[in-house]
């Protein structure tokens, strides 16, 4: 069974805290990795693309480990707008897949004044 | 920027009646998805559809699910004899290019009566 395991959560923060979201995999052929987050009843959106080396978006940074199937995303300086449902997802990497997308069920957020 | 749009917004249905749900994914996408998201639950893939024909589909998506995509923009998908259980938040999602990120539509809210 394909399965994306992450934090339960909820993580709640001060304002300009900075907060690390973690996040395994199961599937070994998984080529892909993101993180979206969703707001309360909305669709998900992404977030960032997560590449093996690393990446940065602003106050986002993303890892990938791929020997241990382990994702992280951090937040620093955090914003009430930050405030989301983050969610670890990764495709489905095997046969004929067309990069169908495996979700984690996500880690709240919610950042205070 | 393009948008994946979805409608209606809410459907209220009864037991065993059919329901359709209708996405217009970005114009010039190629690969097209439907997820579905139970309350307080993770969201699920349902199907890909690839070059006129579905490419996968999770044991979810039974013979009472179709989909079509009846001209150039939009892509449908039908629940025959609705369930109790098929009470959901259904979402759309189209990508470009096969290692392109998906994006999603906001959402039909289908609820069973």
């Amino acid at each position: 069974r394909k399965e994306v395991e992450q934090d339960p959560g909820p993580f709640n923060v001060p304002e300009g805290a900075t907060v690390a979201f973690n996040c395994t995999y199961s599937n070994s052929a998984s080529q892909s990795f993101f993180w979206y987050r969703q707001d309360c009843r909305k669709e998900p959106k992404l977030l960032m693309s997560v590449y093996s080396s690393g990446n940065e978006d602003g106050r986002f940074t993303a890892q990938l480990n791929r020997a241990s199937q382990y994702i992280s995303l951090l937040i620093r300086d955090s914003k009430l707008s930050d405030s989301a449902t983050y969610l670890c997802v990764v495709t489905d990497g095997y046969g004929g897949s067309q990069g169908n997308l495996i979700f984690g069920k996500g880690t709240k957020l919610s950042v205070k004044p | 920027e393009p948008e994946v749009t979805q409608t209606p917004s809410h459907q209220v249905t009864q037991m065993g009646q059919e329901v359709i749900l209708r996405c217009v994914p970005i114009s010039n996408h190629l690969y097209f998805y439907w997820y579905r998201q139970i309350l307080g639950q993770k969201v699920e893939f349902l199907v890909s559809f690839y070059n006129n024909e579905i490419s996968e589909k999770s044991e979810i998506f039974d013979d009472q699910f179709s989909v079509e995509r009846p001209d150039g923009s939009n892509f449908t998908l039908k629940i025959r004899s609705t369930k109790l259980e098929d009470s959901a938040m259904y979402f759309c999602a189209s990508k470009l290019t096969s290692n392109q990120p998906q994006h999603f539509g906001d959402g039909t809210r289908l609820s069973i009566l």
